[in-house]
């Protein structure tokens, strides 16, 4: 298995732009969980899906942002519009119950 | 709500020297996880503890949950260059809640 998969590894946007984060979790993981990674804040939980259903969304920050997963191999974090307090490395991970795998991660930066 | 917390924030040791860090819970916990994240990495997951008391051993590193499961400790024995990096605890306080992430000690092992 290539573990979870994310996609972009780096992207640079300016501000007020849609900035699309994009997750492949591990075949037959039923959670999918999205973590915002800065100095100052830490490891923050934003989103996390239970079999493609939204089950806490209180992390996430504010209208701005939103997730979706479609289907089981597949999740989004959307920014619209973008502001530069979002920079951060944007961490997506899969579990079956125990243990997390996270991706390598979006490192986001908003100009 | 539920909180993590984690002591010392950094920790720089000679290489060869042992190293402890601690986490502690707000709540009584379900089970407790640790991860270690290398510099501009991810974070990997090392290992779960369900059990009061429970102590588990992987290599130079051994973890342990308290009594009451409130806290936890991993310590690492003659610590080597390889062992740099940060290392998460973190909690869950039922089966079904999400996992809560503690700041993270950030260890620097000097050659």
């Amino acid at each position: 298995d290539a573990g979870v998969i994310q996609s972009p590894r780096h992207e640079v946007t300016e501000m007020g732009q849609e900035v699309t984060l994009r997750c492949k979790p591990i075949s037959g993981h039923d959670y999918l969980f999205w973590y915002r990674q800065t100095m100052m804040r830490g490891l923050e939980l934003l989103i996390y899906f239970n079999n493609n259903v939204p089950i806490d969304d209180s992390g996430m920050p504010e209208d701005r942002f939103s997730a979706k997963m479609p289907n089981a191999s597949f999740s989004t974090l959307k920014i619209q519009p973008s502001e530069p307090r979002d920079s951060a490395v944007y961490f997506c991970a899969s579990s079956l119950g125990s243990g997390y795998t996270f991706g390598s991660g979006t490192r986001l930066t908003v100009v | 709500g539920q909180q993590v917390m984690q002591i010392p924030q950094y920790q720089h040791v000679q290489e060869g020297e042992d190293f402890t860090t601690y986490c502690n819970s707000s709540t009584t916990l379900s089970n407790i996880q640790w991860y270690k994240q290398r510099p501009g990495g991810h974070p990997v997951f090392l290992i779960q503890l369900v059990k009061s008391g429970e102590v588990k051993k992987q290599k130079r590193l051994t973890f342990q949950f308290g009594e009451a499961k409130k806290n936890s400790s991993l310590h690492i024995t003659a610590t080597q260059t390889t062992d740099v990096g940060t290392y998460f605890c973190a909690g869950v306080k039922t089966s079904y809640d999400k996992v809560i992430f503690g700041p993270g000690t950030s260890l620097s092992v000097i050659p």
